[in-house]
């Protein structure tokens, strides 16, 4: 059973440029969650989102920040314009709704690490 | 809001030895979920141990359990027989769900070393 799978695994952007975060969920899994922590910190929940659906977004900062969980595909964490202060290691989790403690708890992909210069 | 303070921020152990990781988090909900998870030097998290504010017995997981005062709103991990492999950060998570809308909120986390 493969786990969260994220991609790419570090990203290097200069500052302005667009930076893609992408995410595919366990097997079984229909929600997915993006946490962000920066250097010396813990995670912080940035957005929620269910297939087609965002329903919670209530930590994604509110320019240059965006998220998707189409159909078909991966979730894509996007952020646009990236500044220094984007550079931090961003984590995906994912868990579903179903009758045991395995099937609702978040389990966590490896993380995308994105310095920008 | 709900927050989760992990105060120490560095702890240290013999290989073999027991470790107790303190946790306490604010919340004026009468249930919720908690949860252990482990961060190494390969930064992947991982789940260590989940507790059900219901439910009245501590959970354990092998070498791991945790002692969770509701009153007291504390929540710490009991490492026994510590290996090598436990050095990494731990952090303490709270979630007012479990399933759907399930967010974690998380502490700042602790480094625990392992003295051979």
């Amino acid at each position: 059973n493969a786990g969260v799978m994220q991609n790419p695994r570090h990203l290097v952007r200069r500052r302005g440029q667009e930076a893609r975060l992408r995410c595919s969920p366990m097997k079984g899994h229909s929600h997915v969650y993006w946490y962000r922590q920066l250097p010396e910190e813990g995670l912080k929940f940035m957005v929620y989102l269910q297939k087609e659906n965002i329903i919670d977004e209530s930590g994604m900062p509110k320019e240059r920040f965006s998220a998707e969980f189409p159909k078909e595909g991966p979730s894509i964490l996007r952020i646009q314009q990236v500044v220094r202060g984007d550079s931090a290691a961003y984590f995906c989790a994912s868990n579903g709704i179903g009758s045991n403690s395995y099937q609702e708890t978040q389990y966590f992909g490896p993380g995308t690490r994105l310095l920008v210069l | 809001a709900q927050t989760v303070t992990q105060s120490q921020p560095e702890m240290s152990v013999q290989e073999a030895e027991t470790v107790t990781l303190s946790c306490t988090y604010d919340t004026s909900e009468s249930d919720y979920y908690l949860f252990w998870y482990k961060q190494p030097p390969s930064r992947q998290m991982i789940l260590v141990i989940r507790q059900e504010a219901y439910k009245q017995q501590n959970a354990t997981e092998n070498r791991f359990s945790v002692n969770f005062q509701k009153a007291a709103k504390s929540f710490s991990l009991k490492i026994s027989d510590s290996q090598l492999g436990d050095a990494a950060m731990y952090f303490c998570a709270y979630s007012r769900y479990t399933g759907a809308n399930s967010k974690l909120t998380f502490g700042k986390g602790i480094t625990l070393s392992v003295r051979p």
